[in-house]
């Protein structure tokens, strides 16, 4: 396994648009993290999946945005009518909660670079 | 609610002299702590974490980070810059106990000087 993929890596878009983003998690992994990371900013938790449950979201993610995970593998992020403001990096993040409780760091990959114009 | 404090948005060490990144972290809970290095375009990476064991902890590419409780930091050094080391770096606080979302500092970004 390579770690955890995002695609694509850049998006340009125009302002009022549909994007969406993919990640594919590290196979085992069963958390799934989105984060977004402004320009000269730390990265900021948007939602987390646990399999396909989406088990919490941040008041970050607008009703513009809506992220799914159907089969508790890959996910999506969708922003639906873009804006200037959503310009920023998408990363995903994957990790392993173990039937025992045990839980490990989060991977990143290498995320997904939004600009909207 | 936890929150980090990274000191320091710029930081500029000579090429062989020690780095010194600050990070003092607030919590409720007892904190597990982190260290992520991200590099230009890229995601990040972890470098090293603190979960309850020992408070000297020692990560990767030569750095080593100090957990001290009565101060709230988590402070990441290495003693021996090297241009490779260039990068922009995160200091990161979990619960663990739930969702296990990372908090994250702004970064510091650390420049080596030949």
């Amino acid at each position: 396994d390579t770690g955890v993929s995002q695609n694509p890596r850049h998006k340009i878009t125009k302002r009022g648009q549909n994007v969406t983003f993919r990640c594919d998690p590290i196979s085992e992994h069963n958390r799934l993290y989105w984060y977004r990371q402004t320009l000269g900013q730390g990265p900021e938790f948007l939602t987390y999946f646990q399999n396909e449950a989406q088990l919490e979201k941040s008041r970050l993610l607008s009703d513009r945005f809506s992220a799914e995970r159907p089969k508790g593998s890959f996910s999506t992020l969708e922003i639906q009518r873009t804006e200037q403001g959503d310009s920023a990096m998408y990363l995903c993040a994957s990790s392993l909660l173990s039937s025992a409780g045990r839980k490990a760091e989060a991977f990143f990959g290498q995320g997904t670079r939004l600009t909207v114009v | 609610a936890q929150s980090v404090t990274q000191l320091g948005s710029h930081v500029s060490v000579s090429e062989g002299a020690l780095v010194l990144l600050r990070c003092n972290y607030s919590s409720s809970v007892p904190p597990y702590l982190f260290w992520y290095v991200q590099y230009p375009n890229q995601g990040l990476q972890l470098l090293l974490k603190y979960t309850s064991a020992a408070t000297l902890v020692k990560g990767i590419n030569g750095f080593e980070a100090e957990f001290k409780k009565s101060e709230t930091s988590f402070h990441l050094t290495k003693p021996s810059a090297h241009m490779s080391d260039a990068a922009e770096y995160f200091c990161a606080v979990s619960d663990f106990g739930g969702a296990q979302k990372l908090v994250f500092g702004q970064g510091t970004r650390l420049t080596i000087n030949p």
